[in-house]
């Protein structure tokens, strides 16, 4: 157990549909990123929260919202799902902001299948 | 965009054997780089955290070289195990970045 919690572990639903996806990091990290793996695709970087504030985006599509709570776990909104969609979502946390020295500790990750 | 790069795509080995795998990144501006182990139904784990040319890290059987001025690091694996079997990550920063891109991953394969 990395100490990063994901859930669901699995979900499945229909084209159109809106899913939360959500994720508590680990005891004492501040930071939260979130990533998604397609089919035969590396971990692409979707959005970056440092305590409760966006703090960095990538290529994360305008039907996809995040937020992180003042708890300090973050809930992934996807909206208007498409078959393309379907893909492995993983969050991950680290004590600071993206930092040469600091690593990521990440979750078992969310499988979506959108059909 | 940083743009990382791995090879192999994939690999099989005999258990016993050494193996090792290329991470290349672009030399300017860089940062940071890291390694991680991904085992298959589990989470990537940090294996290596290096950002100095010519570092060398080791843990166990597993060691990673950097070059940065050339823009590669190596990993290596000693005598490799069944246990060994999983995609290797290296994920890499740059002076502008503020998050890690990941490189494609080399998954490796040991055969008893």
């Amino acid at each position: 157990d990395s100490g990063v919690t994901q859930t669901p572990k699995h979900l499945i639903t229909a084209t159109g549909q809106r899913v939360t996806l959500r994720c508590s990091p680990r005891s004492g990290d501040l930071s939260v990123y979130w990533y998604q793996q397609s089919l035969d695709q590396g971990l692409q970087f979707l959005i970056q929260y440092y305590n409760g504030e966006e703090r960095a985006k990538g290529n994360i599509l305008e039907r996809f919202s995040a937020q992180q709570f003042p708890d300090l776990h973050s809930e992934l909104n996807l909206s208007s799902l498409e078959l393309g969609d379907s893909a492995l979502y993983f969050c991950a946390s680290s004590v600071v902001p993206t930092g040469p020295n600091y690593g990521y500790t990440f979750g078992s990750g969310t499988r979506l299948t959108v059909v | 965009i940083l743009n990382v790069e791995q090879s192999p795509q994939s690999l099989h080995v005999q258990e016993g054997d050494s193996t090792n795998f290329t991470c290349s990144f672009p030399s300017s501006n860089f940062y940071a780089l890291h390694w991680y182990r991904w085992e298959t139904a589990k989470s990537p784990e940090a294996l290596f955290v290096m950002t100095l040319n010519g570092d060398e890290k080791k843990k166990g059987r597993i060691s990673a070289t950097l070059n940065t001025k050339e823009g590669y690091s190596y990993l290596y694996i000693k005598g490799s195990q069944p246990e060994d079997s999983a995609t290797y990550l290296c994920a890499c920063l740059d002076n502008y970045g503020q998050n890690f891109v990941f490189g494609p991953g080399t998954r490796l394969s040991v055969l008893p």
